[in-house]
């Protein structure tokens, strides 16, 4: 299973772009970046996943370059609403099954 | 509107007293998975269906165990909870058509051990 690594904890203020960065150095050749929000006393939420290159949804960028071997999850113009934990992950496609293993995540505080 | 649902979402239990929690979901996905989360800390999965294959991660304790008698619901259960099953239960589920790694959570079950 590729381990992921990213900041413990990020500050930011309402309004700036976040970019939280995630190391993945031995992420597998048919493995997917996803990136996960939490919020307190609720589950994770989808945010976006890619392969390789760039992506963006309504949500969020998440950058990736082309050794794959890192990713950058981008929030536009964040909002107090914001503040969640956000988790980078490698899913382990094995025997058909689709298993995620969850990192320490990195907790983002975003104030006023 | 299709989603993942947790009952209850708040448990208490005596050391050693059995419990079970529930997850059901109107997502008529194959895939149903349990993950434990301590405070502060992340996710750690303990076991999953494929349909209705049993898949159980090396590490989760012989204390827990889990039915699935349908598509739509699966159980927890907690034979002799100890102060250390403290802790947030989430199910989530994942589908065909859903995105490679993408998981459906519900809202958890915290679990307090007295």
């Amino acid at each position: 299973l590729a381990k992921t690594t990213q900041p413990i904890s990020m500050d930011s203020y309402e309004g700036q772009e976040v970019n939280i960065t995630c190391s993945h150095n031995n992420i597998a050749t048919n493995d997917y970046i996803t990136w996960y929000q939490q919020f307190p006393s609720q589950g994770p939420r989808f945010i976006i996943q890619g392969y390789k290159t760039k992506v963006t949804n309504e949500v969020a960028s998440l950058f990736i370059p082309a050794d794959r071997k890192s990713s950058t999850l981008s929030l536009p113009r964040v909002s107090l609403s914001d503040t969640a934990v956000y988790y980078c992950l490698v899913g382990d496609y094995s025997g058909g099954y689709n298993k995620l293993i969850f990192g320490a995540g990195t907790r983002l505080a975003v104030h006023p | 509107d299709a989603m993942v649902i947790q009952n209850p979402r708040y448990q208490v239990t005596q050391f050693g007293k059995p419990v079970t929690l529930s997850c059901s979901q109107t997502l008529n996905h194959n895939v149903m998975y349990w993950y434990q989360q301590k405070s502060s800390q992340a996710p750690k999965l303990l076991f999953h269906y494929y349909d209705k294959d049993f898949n159980n991660e090396a590490d989760t304790p012989d204390n827990f165990q889990s039915r699935r008698p349908n598509t739509s619901f699966c159980f927890l259960d907690i034979r002799s909870p100890g102060l250390g099953d403290a802790a947030m239960y989430l199910c989530a589920t994942r589908g065909h058509l859903s995105s490679y790694n993408e998981q459906f959570f519900g809202p958890g079950t915290r679990l307090t051990v007295l």
